[in-house]
């Protein structure tokens, strides 16, 4: 069966500090894989995806993902955490082969600590 | 994303009662779909339609329906809401992929709904 882990559900780090949110995933055959991010009272906004190519993957405000094939991850990193970057962090994956099911995770709350 | 509005913002309701929830984009997308978020559960598909004459059903359809009433609108009805869909709702689009490529999805800012 198709589906995405997020084992944290908050992580917090220190201003100015690297940060990464995990993510895993399990799919049979080719993922496509996805970040999205939740600022308060707002939609979700795509930050990057991994389609084919290049494992690592940068996006949007500095951003970047490392498709890890043989450990099924997509962590998403940023090298220096900003207080602005707090917010619900979502992973998702489709598999390469299906069109109608993308899996959300459930969500990582990300706390940047001034 | 401005582009995709939702209809209501907020919304209370009483057990029993229809609601519509609406959905309007501008990005020109073919594809649209509903989704629902709940604390700890992320966000799970209700509804999806890659045009307006395709329509098919998520993971959590019991209980809701949908109409795709043009390329760019697409409206979420509860027939008889009960307290258990208290919820956040979103609409979301993606244009048509290219060959070995999948597009990202653009959201709505949510519709909070309240059933009592």
């Amino acid at each position: 069966a198709q589906s995405v882990a997020q084992p944290e559900d908050q992580v917090n780090v220190a201003e100015g500090n690297p940060l990464t949110v995990k993510c895993t995933y399990s799919v049979s055959g080719n993922p496509y894989l996805f970040w999205y991010v939740q600022y308060p009272n707002r939609g979700l906004q795509f930050l990057l995806k991994y389609i084919t190519g290049d494992n690592l993957v940068k996006g949007s405000y500095g951003f970047e993902a490392e498709f890890n094939k043989s450990q099924t991850s997509f962590h998403l990193k940023k090298p220096s955490a900003l207080v602005s970057d707090s917010a619900l962090y979502f992973c998702a994956v489709r598999h390469a082969n299906r069109d109608d099911k993308i899996i959300f995770g459930k969500g990582t709350r990300l706390h940047i600590l001034p | 994303d401005a582009d995709v509005t939702q209809t209501p913002r907020n919304r209370i309701t009483k057990t029993g009662k229809r609601i519509m929830l609406e959905c309007s984009q501008t990005k020109g997308h073919d594809r649209m779909y509903w989704y629902r978020q709940d604390p700890g559960l992320g966000l799970r598909l209700i509804y999806y339609s890659f045009d307006v004459k395709d329509i098919n059903k998520g993971e959590i359809s019991d209980g809701y329906s949908v109409s795709r009433q043009a390329q760019a609108k697409f409206s979420l009805s509860l027939e008889s809401a009960i307290p258990n869909q208290t919820a956040l709702y979103f609409c979301a689009t993606s244009d048509f992929p290219r060959s070995g490529s999948y597009n990202e999805q653009f959201f709505g800012p949510g519709t909070r709904l309240t059933v009592l």
